[in-house]
């Protein structure tokens, strides 16, 4: 597509519940990346893949989240037994190279807003 | 590990007039990327300019420059002739280029809130 997609857009859920997110990224990217916003913060990196493979799980903030990109195109964010403290921007990026590279830039989507009651 | 500091939460400038924006960063690395992203009330993400830091010379796009102070680690953000589209959240990042997984993520810094004045 012409750039990054994500959706829903927005998302209302009780604590408690499964939620998962989609990002469909620019697609020759090879790289992918997910970052969780919170409110008047800046971005917090949370994984990346390339292609299928996810190196880096490390900034994952517990077990509860997961990510997966089976076929090295779309990928999902799910958020397993929601807590309010997981009500964030999460934002998904995708880059053309396998990253790392010097000139290798990503492309960031509109977000999907989560709110958990 | 990188921390990126933006000590301005908030920011305001009369519409033509200049401003800068501040950024400093902590890192024992000597070559890495320094990035300026823009984020309207739309909440896109829309990057305005980017500086590596072997390069000397401050990147420069259109309206928008940066001075890089490598040994001071500072990287501030300059607008002129602000203009009313101009006003967003502004963060500066940091992305390292040594290899490993702090090579593929950004680092942020908090934001600055720019408020343009007509």
């Amino acid at each position: 597509g012409a750039g990054v997609s994500q959706s829903p857009r927005y998302k209302v859920t009780k604590r408690g519940q499964d939620v998962t997110l989609r990002c469909d990224p620019i697609s020759s990217h090879a790289t992918l990346y997910w970052y969780q916003q919170a409110l008047g913060q800046g971005p917090e990196f949370l994984t990346y893949f390339n292609y299928e493979a996810q190196p880096d799980k490390s900034g994952l903030p517990s077990d509860r989240f997961s990510a997966e990109r089976p076929e090295g195109s779309i990928s999902t964010l799910t958020i397993q037994r929601t807590e309010q403290r997981d009500s964030a921007m999460y934002r998904c990026a995708s880059s053309l190279g396998r990253g790392g590279s010097k000139r290798d830039e990503q492309f960031f989507g509109p977000g999907t807003r989560l709110t958990v009651l | 590990a990188q921390t990126v500091t933006q000590s301005q939460p908030e920011m305001s400038v009369q519409e033509a007039e200049t401003v800068t924006l501040s950024c400093t960063y902590d890192t024992s690395e000597s070559d890495y990327y320094l990035f300026w992203y823009k984020q309207p009330p739309s909440r896109q993400m829309i990057l305005v300019i980017r500086q590596e830091a072997y390069k000397q010379q401050n990147a420069t796009e259109n309206r928008f420059s940066v001075n890089f102070q490598k040994a001071a680690k500072s990287f501030s953000l300059k607008i002129s002739d602000s203009q009313l589209g101009d006003a967003a959240m502004y963060f500066c990042a940091y992305r390292s280029v040594a290899g490993g997984a702090g090579s593929y993520q950004l680092t942020f810094g908090k934001g600055t809130k720019l408020s343009v004045i007509p």
